[in-house]
């Protein structure tokens, strides 16, 4: 069974941008959660999508956004970028029984 | 201001020795707990997970202890490799039977050496 895979890997882009990063989770996983891991704030969660709805958000401002598609795939979108957005976007893939699995992340670098 | 980063405790072992890592939790209510190990550019990789109804599990070649009393976790990893060496973080969540919870909360991660 195929891992979840993100892409792209790497991202390099300038304040003020917008990003979308991918996840397409294991296949039969439903539920999509999204994390940022930073070296100051550690794994922080951004939000679940479970069935094309969004279940669950943290604490990050409305410039984070996402969505999941009817096939479970996901996405999700930071609008005008700051330079303290650079970071690893994990995404994890859940089939209904608590444990997420994570890809391999993308790593954001804001200039 | 600048950001300063995470101060990562860090357990050094010896090859073949064994290695305990400690976390310990925050919601009293958190009924769900998993380890995970994190290779430099890498994502997470489960390791093992525990509910509270149990106070120990074991894996092959680590095992978790859970203390509720005082919301304390513990990981041990029995004969440790050089490939052991990671970042391991404890996670928390709410448990949800059938269903799913999608924000585990993350601990600050400890970083581990493995020694040859």
């Amino acid at each position: 069974k195929a891992g979840v895979t993100q892409t792209p890997r790497y991202l390099i882009k300038t304040r003020g941008q917008q990003v979308t990063l991918s996840c397409s989770p294991i296949s039969g996983h439903r539920s999509v959660s999204w994390y940022q891991q930073t070296p100051g704030q550690g794994l922080q969660f951004l939000f679940e999508y479970f069935s094309e709805t969004q279940r669950n958000k943290g604490n990050f401002p409305g410039r984070f956004s996402g969505r999941q598609f009817s096939n479970s795939r996901s996405e999700m979108n930071v609008s005008t970028l700051e330079l303290g957005d650079s970071a690893l976007y994990l995404c994890a893939s859940n089939g209904g029984r608590d444990t997420q699995y994570f890809g391999p992340g993308t790593r954001l670098t804001v200039l | 201001g600048e950001s300063v980063g995470l101060h990562l405790p860090t357990l050094s072992v010896q090859e073949g020795d064994n290695s305990i890592i400690n976390c310990a939790y925050s919601n009293s209510a958190s009924d769900y707990f998993i380890w995970y190990k994190q290779e430099s550019g890498k994502g997470p990789q489960f390791i093992i997970d525990i509910r509270s109804n149990m106070d120990k599990r074991q894996g092959q070649r680590v095992t978790v202890l859970l203390n509720k009393t005082v919301k304390h976790l513990s990981l041990q990893i029995a004969a440790t490799q050089p490939g052991d060496s990671a970042v391991y973080f404890c996670a928390e969540n709410k448990a949800n039977y059938g269903g799913s919870q999608g924000n585990l909360i993350f601990g600050k991660g400890t970083k581990l050496s493995v020694k040859p």
